[in-house]
């Protein structure tokens, strides 16, 4: 089975200063979909990120971006310019590509925390 | 367009009591799962379904039981409650995975 690892359990940042939260992950599988959720105190999963194994190039959005290292079985994220608002538990998830019609597996998370 | 919702959102039930969760989707999702969280932890499946009619188990299908009957709708039931099921119930959907999948705003259950 394919396990999740996040080994920070909670991080601080100072705000607009930039941030890395780490996921290891464990798998035979050649293909497959990486994710960091985002988990406001509201308690809602927003999707932040989601990276294709197949692909080289490491994915971005706005502020967030990954560090994929496949060999290495690594996908961190990195915020830049952080902002009070991104204030939240982040997990990293991972999804087989055959279907993964059996969900998500997810790490146990990082709390994140942005001083003012 | 509600997305993901998720009926009721707060319930406590003492040991023994059954009841059902509700999720419902009107983005016409394929695809629906039920979570549980944990203190302290990830999201860990529960059981899911790849469309109307069929459901599967998932990594913690112990003591619950789901149904599919409409497209839209995905009910997780707990026929027996016991305080290890005390968690914070999450049911997602998805067009398919592994595309990105939509959480509704979750269920509190307290079992006493």
């Amino acid at each position: 089975a394919q396990t999740v690892t996040q080994s920070q359990p909670e991080m601080s940042v100072q705000e607009a200063e930039t941030v890395t939260l780490s996921c290891t992950y464990d798998t035979s599988e050649s293909d497959y979909y990486l994710f960091w959720y985002k988990q406001p105190p509201s308690r809602q999963m927003i999707l932040v990120i989601r990276q294709e194994a197949y692909k080289q190039q490491n994915a971005t959005e706005n502020r967030f971006s990954v560090n994929f290292q496949k060999a290495a079985k690594s996908f961190s994220l990195k915020i830049s310019d952080s902002q009070l608002g991104d204030a939240a538990m982040y997990f990293c998830a991972y999804c087989d590509s055959g279907g993964g019609a059996d969900g998500l597996t997810f790490g146990k998370g990082t709390h994140l925390i942005i001083q003012p | 367009n509600a997305g993901v919702t998720q009926t009721p959102k707060f319930r406590v039930l003492k040991t023994g009591q059954s009841m059902t969760l509700l999720c419902a989707q009107d983005m016409n999702h394929e695809y629906m799962y039920w979570y549980r969280q944990d203190p302290g932890m990830g999201l860990r499946l529960i059981h899911y379904s790849v469309g109307e009619g069929t459901t599967a188990k998932g990594e913690v299908p112990d003591g619950y039981n789901v149904s599919r009957l409409k497209k839209q709708n995905f009910l997780l039931g707990l026929e027996s409650a016991a305080p290890s099921q005390t968690s914070v119930y999450f049911c997602a959907s998805s067009y398919g995975a592994p595309n990105e999948q939509f959480f509704g705003p979750g269920t509190r259950l307290t079992v006493l």
